[in-house]
């Protein structure tokens, strides 16, 4: 599988714009790049997917490099409900079936400060 | 509704001990999966169900055995289980439509310790 690196740990305040970069330089054609967040509690949480171009939804933007090799995750207006793990995931298919895994790498820990 | 229940919340077993962890769903999503999570690292996959039938098992021992009764509910029955089995248990969900881009949808989980 293709693998992402994040940084360990992003620091924000609330109602600030954060930018979350991920990496992956091995990522294949067909993989898309998606993000799930991981809230204190709680099981991992859907946020965005793309494959090539940027990507907009009610809880973030997703901004793909034009060779792919790397991602941001946008959060326009951070609050403190979103301090969480956010993982990047390349979604590669599995051999021989339409299922497929998600491998979580070790995810960037956002604080979001009041 | 687009949750994913697992029950129970909270179990601690002893290692002879027997027990099982339900999850359920009502998405009508036909791709159901396992991970196991160890405290501050990211959740792994244990195994996947698609359309009732077992198609991923990551190499898990056997002391865990999955089964999906039916298309809404997954169960792990637990059996002779290890002290460093004690992890957080994760039930995910998926259409499984055969894209790659289907999220999955998680529970909150079972936190299980075996003494």
């Amino acid at each position: 599988d293709a693998k992402t690196t994040q940084p360990n740990s992003m620091e924000s305040n609330e109602e600030e714009p954060v930018h979350l970069p991920c990496n992956h330089s091995t990522i294949s054609g067909t993989d898309y790049i998606h993000w799930y967040r991981q809230l204190p509690s709680q099981g991992p949480e859907y946020v965005i997917h793309g494959l090539t171009s940027n990507v907009n939804n009610r809880m973030a933007s997703l901004a793909i490099a034009e060779d792919r090799k790397s991602s941001t995750l946008i959060l326009h207006r951070a609050t403190l409900r979103d301090a969480a793990v956010y993982y990047c995931i390349l979604r590669a298919p599995t051999v021989g079936g339409s299922n497929y895994k998600l491998t979580f790498g070790k995810g960037t820990l956002l604080t979001v400060n009041p | 509704d687009t949750e994913v229940t697992q029950t129970p919340k909270h179990l601690v077993m002893g290692m002879t001990n027997k027990k099982s962890l339900k999850c359920e769903q009502h998405m009508g999503h036909r791709a159901m999966y396992w991970y196991k999570q160890k405290a501050k690292k990211p959740p792994e996959l244990m195994f996947v169900y698609s359309y009732e039938k077992l198609s991923i098992n990551e190499s898990v021992p056997s002391r865990f055995s999955p089964e999906c009764p039916n298309s809404s509910l997954l169960n792990l029955h637990l059996h002779a289980l290890q002290p460093e089995d004690s992890a957080l248990y994760l039930c995910a969900s998926s259409q499984d439509k055969g894209r790659s881009r289907d999220e999955q949808y998680f529970g909150p989980g079972t936190r299980l310790t075996v003494t």
